[in-house]
């Protein structure tokens, strides 16, 4: 089964650059990598989905590197208003056959003034 | 565009009641996901529809939960009769994608929390 292991918790400040690891060691050859960003009282929220190398969106940049085993949410510049959980997603297939995400515990930022 | 939507946002009920939660998916997405968290652990899935049809539903915890979508549109997920240890926030998401997990995204809604006393 696939699997993801993130740190549980991390702290920055305002105007850092964040980046968060994620190791997925058994991820499949046709498994793409994804996070979602989930804040109190609300539904998890897809931040950006990579397969290989490098990719950027107006919101983060997520490096994967040759193996694809472990990978690299960066956030740059935070704000108070990404103090959030992170979750890292890779696709695992349900006993029933769907081929679903499986999320872990998450990693809980907090950024400070 | 609305996103997906649940409601109730918040339920308390005794124990041996019944509740039922709906979800409405962004309308076009023929795949509807049940998601639950229970206090402490992992969001877990629970079931996949396909349009009407249910994909995969090894994520259902047992005979207690019954999850329906009449006519590929909503969906409602009915849990009775209600145990403590079903006490959790329930997530409704939906996706273009069959198989979202392998690529493309699901769009969550906020969630219901369910509280059995």
């Amino acid at each position: 089964l696939a699997k993801t292991t993130q740190p549980i918790s991390m702290d920055s400040y305002e105007g850092q650059e964040v980046n968060i690891t994620c190791s997925h060691n058994n991820i499949a050859t046709n498994d793409y990598i994804t996070w979602y960003q989930q804040f109190p009282s609300q539904g998890p929220r897809f931040i950006i989905q990579g397969y290989k190398t490098k990719v950027t969106n107006e919101v983060a940049s997520l490096f994967i590197p040759a193996d694809r085993k472990s990978s690299t949410l960066s956030l740059p510049r935070v704000s108070l208003s990404d103090t959030a959980v992170y979750y890292c997603l890779v696709g695992d297939i349900a006993s029933g056959g769907s081929y679903i995400p499986t999320f872990g515990r998450g990693t809980s930022l907090i950024v400070h003034p | 565009e609305a996103g997906v939507t649940q409601f109730p946002s918040h339920s308390v009920i005794e124990k041996g009641q019944t509740v039922t939660l709906r979800c409405d998916p962004i309308s076009g997405h023929d795949n509807l996901y049940w998601y639950r968290r229970v206090m402490g652990k992992e969001i877990k899935f629970l079931l996949h529809f396909v349009k009407e049809s249910k994909q995969d539903e090894s994520g259902m915890p047992n005979n207690r939960f019954l999850a329906e979508r009449t006519g590929g549109t909503y969906s409602t997920l009915k849990v009775q009769p209600a145990e403590l240890e079903d006490s959790g926030v329930y997530f409704c998401a939906s996706s273009q994608e069959r198989n979202f997990g392998r690529f493309g995204e699901a769009f969550f809604g906020q969630g219901t929390r369910l509280t059995v006393v």
